[in-house]
Parts: C-alpha cells; sequence; structure tokens
C-alpha cells in the first residue's frame, strides 16, 4: 500500500539552485496538493490540482511552479531557492467529494528542505 | 480571514486517563471540520471528519464533537495508551480542501 509518495525525503540547497520534487499516488484521486509546514505555523497551502493538466494556486503560491502532466504524479519546483523556504513539504491527495462529503486527505511523509 | 487555535500547544496525561483536545475557530461558516494525527516525522492521517450538518463523530476511541455556534470542537480519546502520543491537528473550511485552515496542533504525550 504506497498510498502517497514523496521524493526526495531530504534535501539541502544552497541559495539560487533549483530543484524539483515529486508527488505520486496509486489511488487514482483526482486531486492533489501541496502544502509546506513552518514551526509555529498551521500547514499552509502552496498550490493545488483538480485534474491532470490542471493547477492552481493556494495561499502561498509565490517561489514556487507545479505541473500535473499525469493523474498519478504532481510536482512541485523551485526555480531559485530562498533562506525562507526551508521548511518540510508536504504532498496530499483525495479524491474530488460529492455534493455533501468532501474527500478524504492523505499525505505524504514529507520532504525536508534546507536552504542554506 | 479563518483564525484556528489549538490550546494547550502540548499536553501530558498518564496512560489509561481520558482526555480532550481542543480546537477553536473565528468563523462558524464552515462546510466541516477535520481532526488529523501525525507523527513524529510523518505526514498526517485523517483521524475524523464532521461534516457541517452533524455534531459529532465517533471512530473507535475517538469521539469529535462540533459546535458550529460556539466555534469551537473538541476531539475526546477515551483510555489513553502510550500509541496515542503524537501531534494532533485540526482544520476547518468551507467546502472544498483546497480552503481548509489548519491549526497549528497539540502535541500529546502518554506517560506509561
Amino acid at each position: 500500500n504506497a498510498g502517497v509518495t514523496q521524493t526526495p525525503k531530504f534535501r539541502v540547497l544552497k541559495t539560487g539552485q533549483s530543484m524539483t520534487l515529486l508527488c505520486a499516488q496509486d489511488m487514482n484521486h483526482e486531486y492533489m496538493y501541496w502544502y509546506r509546514q513552518d514551526p509555529g505555523m498551521g500547514l499552509r497551502l502552496i498550490h493545488y490540482s483538480v485534474g491532470e493538466g490542471t493547477t492552481a494556486k493556494g495561499e502561498v503560491p509565490d517561489g514556487y511552479n507545479v505541473s500535473r502532466l499525469k493523474k498519478q504524479n504532481f510536482l512541485l519546483g523551485l526555480e531559485s531557492a530562498a533562506p525562507s523556504q526551508t521548511s518540510v513539504y508536504f504532498c496530499a491527495s483525495s479524491h474530488a467529494g460529492t455534493s455533501s462529503h468532501t474527500g478524504e486527505l492523505f499525505f505524504g511523509e514529507g520532504s525536508r528542505l534546507t536552504v542554506l | 480571514k479563518q483564525e484556528v487555535t489549538q490550546i494547550p500547544a502540548a499536553l501530558s496525561v498518564p496512560e489509561g486517563e481520558n482526555l480532550v483536545l481542543n480546537c477553536s475557530f473565528t468563523d462558524s461558516a464552515i462546510y466541516n471540520l477535520q481532526w488529523f494525527r501525525q507523527d513524529p516525522g510523518k505526514g498526517l492521517t485523517s483521524l475524523l471528519l464532521i461534516q457541517s450538518s452533524q455534531r459529532e463523530q465517533t471512530s473507535g476511541r475517538l469521539n469529535a464533537s462540533l459546535d458550529k455556534s460556539s466555534g469551537r470542537s473538541t476531539l475526546y480519546i477515551a483510555a489513553s495508551q502510550p500509541g496515542d502520543s503524537a501531534t494532533y491537528l485540526c482544520a476547518v473550511g468551507p467546502f472544498g480542501n483546497e480552503k481548509l485552515t489548519f491549526g497549528t496542533g497539540t502535541r500529546l504525550t502518554i506517560i506509561p
């Protein structure tokens, strides 16, 4: 039962470098999300996708880009990393839900990114 | 803007005791409230989801209640066990997970 898998789990970058975080889910979920978790703050949504080929901005999208070329994958990119992007990043997925029920969120185990 | 508060930030309880975790929110116009568990170094696991039309949900030893009018939810854990040690987070929002606002969590330690 893989569920939601994130790679890499740890990464150290220098300011200005670029990188991509990969999220893969095997539950055939329509929706996928990228969050960041910082000490003393709740999870904040960066970007999300409601289907293959579509993406949308969340609460804190600046400095990040995303792509959803395949239904099972959601990529988060940092074009020019900054120390403020040091954080733990979580990917999540869910079914679309119905008019009366929100789809349950399933999270990956996180990717810890440090920008020096 | 919705604000979600979880107090206390940390709680230690002897094994076997019943306990209550609190979640308060400022905007009562919510569609659902969700409780999650997070183990150290891990992702979040969904525990209970309460739709706004419901007042409570139960799963095993867990019971979550929702009072929209007062902007409060509680997570009741019966007969606590060391395996219950984790951080518990609540999240509220209108319809759609993309609109959820998360609290910062309560770190629970069950003392054997």
